[in-house]
């Protein structure tokens, strides 16, 4: 069965630091998503992407971050100068056009020292 | 998106139905009832979901009331690997829309 794969599973970084978390949604979806759970806390929507570009943000989603579709099979999230508040699990998602239902990945889980 | 309640926890017994309840009193015509699952941590997980009908796929059962402002999720013979939690999203039926997760009801299945 096609599922989203997400790397790193686990990502250390300082406080100022880039960093880009990757997800290879499912093949013939048309919709990614990313969101983030802070530990303990709810799973929060940061972004939708379609059609490459921007469909839907939340208000986490500041100019700290960005998300990118590079090549035919990649979906990126880039932080661009880390806070202690970023540390988070990060999970990927696609859904299909005709379907509605979002598959999410196994997550990133983000640690900002 | 209609807001929804959900009680916080619930227990059942390993190879019993789970019945797990939500509200969803403002909900729109236009709305869905979805629910997903989340074990410890992993990436939630899309169960069902449904806009007025009942709908039972190999996972469970979604019984949707006649005024669509509740509906319960079935897991018909709960295991010990039903422990998760659950939450019920109410939103428009469309692609590309965020979901918006509540707290859940964080069920424990029991041996």
């Amino acid at each position: 069965e096609p599922e989203v794969t997400q790397t790193p599973s686990h990502q250390v970084t300082q406080m100022g630091q880039e960093v880009i978390l990757r997800c290879v949604p499912i093949s013939n979806h048309l919709y990614f998503y990313w969101y983030r759970q802070i530990l303990g806390q709810k799973v929060e929507f940061l972004v939708s992407f379609y059609n490459n570009e921007i469909s839907e943000k939340s208000e986490i989603f500041d100019d700290q971050f960005s998300v990118e579709r590079p090549d035919g099979s990649n979906f990126t999230l880039k932080i661009r100068s880390t806070k202690l508040e970023d540390s988070a699990m990060y999970f990927c998602a696609s859904s299909d056009r005709d379907k509605y239902e979002q598959y999410f990945g196994p997550g990133t889980r983000l640690t900002v020292t | 998106d209609a807001k929804t309640t959900q009680p916080t926890s619930m227990d059942c017994a390993e190879g019993r139905a789970a019945n797990l309840p939500c509200n969803h009193s403002t909900i729109s015509g236009n709305e869905y009832v979805y629910w997903y699952r989340q074990i410890h941590s992993q990436g939630p997980q899309y169960i069902i979901h449904g806009l007025k009908n009942n709908e039972t796929n190999e996972m469970a059962s979604l019984i949707i009331t006649e005024d669509r402002k509740s509906s319960t999720l079935i897991l018909p013979h709960a295991t010990l690997r039903d422990t998760a939690v659950y939450y019920c999203i109410v939103r428009v039926g469309n692609s590309g829309y965020a979901l918006n997760f509540g707290k859940g009801t964080s069920l424990l299945v029991t041996p």
